[in-house]
């Protein structure tokens, strides 16, 4: 049975860092391509970042600089490290895994499964 | 502003057909690129509901179905049910943004 789990969240200062990870099981998570997706609070959905399975790693605008996205092989385990967080950044990050073997001249395959999400806030 | 427009929110009563439509543009939908949909059930995760414009993922009742023309794509829901109370959200990809693109979301009352 495939699963994400998400961990790592918490209450951060404008500036700070945090790593979130994305432990996998059912799975291997360097053979597929891997996103984080966030949602601040009441609001909808916000793709963040994705790694494919060849480590091509790719960002939105408005974490480019400042976030990273890695996976350990060795753990199964999918991170995202947040630096100089700012205030617009607290939501729930979920990590998702693309449906395999699309087509994808018809665009990116759809996010088949997420974890359960993890809070971060920025605040002071 | 979310790059794809969907209505913030729709209802219906139980037993009734329902749409929820997803509008975009040249560079996303009208560019031939797929629209997926996800429902959202109060404080859960996203789940997969509808990929590739209108293919239903194992598991997911027939009662949902997807469709595109154009720069738009439309989500029907017939047989309405109180569990189908949810948020909704389509996702593209956009070629000028180069990155995948969601829409705002619609609520649904099943009234």
């Amino acid at each position: 049975e495939v699963q994400l789990v998400e961990s790592g969240g918490g209450l951060v200062q404008p500036g700070g860092s945090l790593r979130l990870s994305c432990a996998a099981s059912g799975f291997t998570v360097s053979s597929n391509y891997m996103s984080w997706v966030r949602q601040a609070p009441g609001k909808g959905l916000e793709w963040v970042s994705v790694i494919y399975s060849g480590g091509s790693t790719y960002y939105a605008d408005s974490v480019k600089g400042r976030f990273t996205i890695s996976r350990d092989n060795s753990k199964n385990t999918l991170y995202l490290q947040m630096n100089s967080l700012r205030a617009e950044d607290t939501a729930v990050y979920y990590c998702a895994r693309d449906l395999l073997y699309y087509d994808s001249t018809k665009g990116p395959a759809p996010f088949d499964y997420w974890g359960q999400g993890t809070l971060v806030t920025v605040s002071s | 502003q979310s790059v794809l427009t969907q209505p913030p929110s729709v209802s219906g009563a139980p037993g009734q057909r329902v749409t929820i439509s997803c509008t975009g543009s040249s560079s996303n939908i009208g560019a031939g690129y797929d629209v997926h949909w996800y429902q959202q059930l109060p404080g859960t995760a996203p789940k997969l509901l509808i990929y590739g414009n209108s293919n239903r993922p194992s598991g997911v009742p027939d009662r949902f179905s997807g469709s595109k023309s154009g720069t738009s794509a439309s989500l029907a829901i017939t047989g309405l049910q109180a569990e189908d109370e949810a948020d909704y959200y389509c996702q593209s990809y956009d070629s000028s943004l180069s990155v995948r693109v969601f829409g705002g979301g619609t609520k649904l009352t099943v009234l």
